[in-house]
């Protein structure tokens, strides 16, 4: 059972562009949702990552919105650069079980020049 | 502060062999999760150490199993392998089990023949 649904697939943006992707969950005990970047070859390393008592988080040129209602969170990268190409996975876990982590499909994303 | 180490890298078995892949976490990390990474099935949570406890468990056959040493330091065991088992073996520490940021290693890529 896919508690965690990823859109789209796949996605080209210019550079320059924004890169947004979105993810659905339905285990309302989930609190904890972290986005990851994997490059080929390499593991997952952690992007950005909010909890359910705040709507948006912004680091950099990387904001998480979050909608508790509608179940939905998304990843918006801003300025995307051909650097950011790369594999992007969210996930979501419960609370004081962070390490057990349910992930999203993932989603390459190619920056084009 | 080294990342979290796998080994070996790369393996190749045959059906019917058993196989132990190694991870060391990130020092003073004590908790240890291992996900399984294919493109069909994606990134699947497998088992969390913690202490030298094992705190929790996904959804794979008894034929995975795994321990963590008093130095944190983790292994997985898989016995009897099948084609289905070829995959990217991911290790990943956090400092607590319960609310910390998952840092990953490289994986080890087995491949079962």
């Amino acid at each position: 059972q896919q508690q965690v649904k990823q859109s789209p697939q796949s996605l080209i943006v210019q550079k320059g562009g924004i890169s947004i992707i979105n993810c659905a969950y339905e285990n309302t005990a989930f609190d904890y949702f972290p986005w990851y970047q994997q490059f080929p070859g390499k593991g997952p390393a952690l992007l950005i990552a909010i909890r359910p008592d705040v709507s948006e988080k912004k680091e950099g040129r990387f904001t998480i919105s979050f909608n508790k209602s509608a179940k939905q969170f998304s990843l918006h990268i801003m300025d995307s650069q051909p650097g950011d190409s790369a594999t992007y996975f969210c996930a979501a876990s419960m609370a004081g079980t962070a390490s057990k982590l349910t992930f999203g499909t993932g989603t390459r994303l190619q920056v084009t020049l | 502060k080294a990342g979290v180490t796998q080994t070996p890298r790369y393996l190749i078995k045959t059906r019917g062999q058993q196989v132990t892949l190694s991870c060391s976490p990130i020092s003073g990390h004590r908790s240890v999760s291992w996900y399984q990474q294919t493109p069909g099935q994606g990134l699947q949570f497998l088992f969390e150490y913690f202490s030298e406890t094992q705190r929790n468990k996904g959804n794979f056959p008894g034929r995975f199993s795994g321990r963590q040493f008093s130095n944190s330091r983790s292994e997985m065991n898989v016995s009897t392998l099948e084609l289905g088992d070829s995959a990217l073996y991911l290790c990943a520490s956090s400092w607590d089990k319960g609310t910390d940021t998952q840092y990953f290693g490289p994986g080890t890529r087995l491949t079962v023949l």
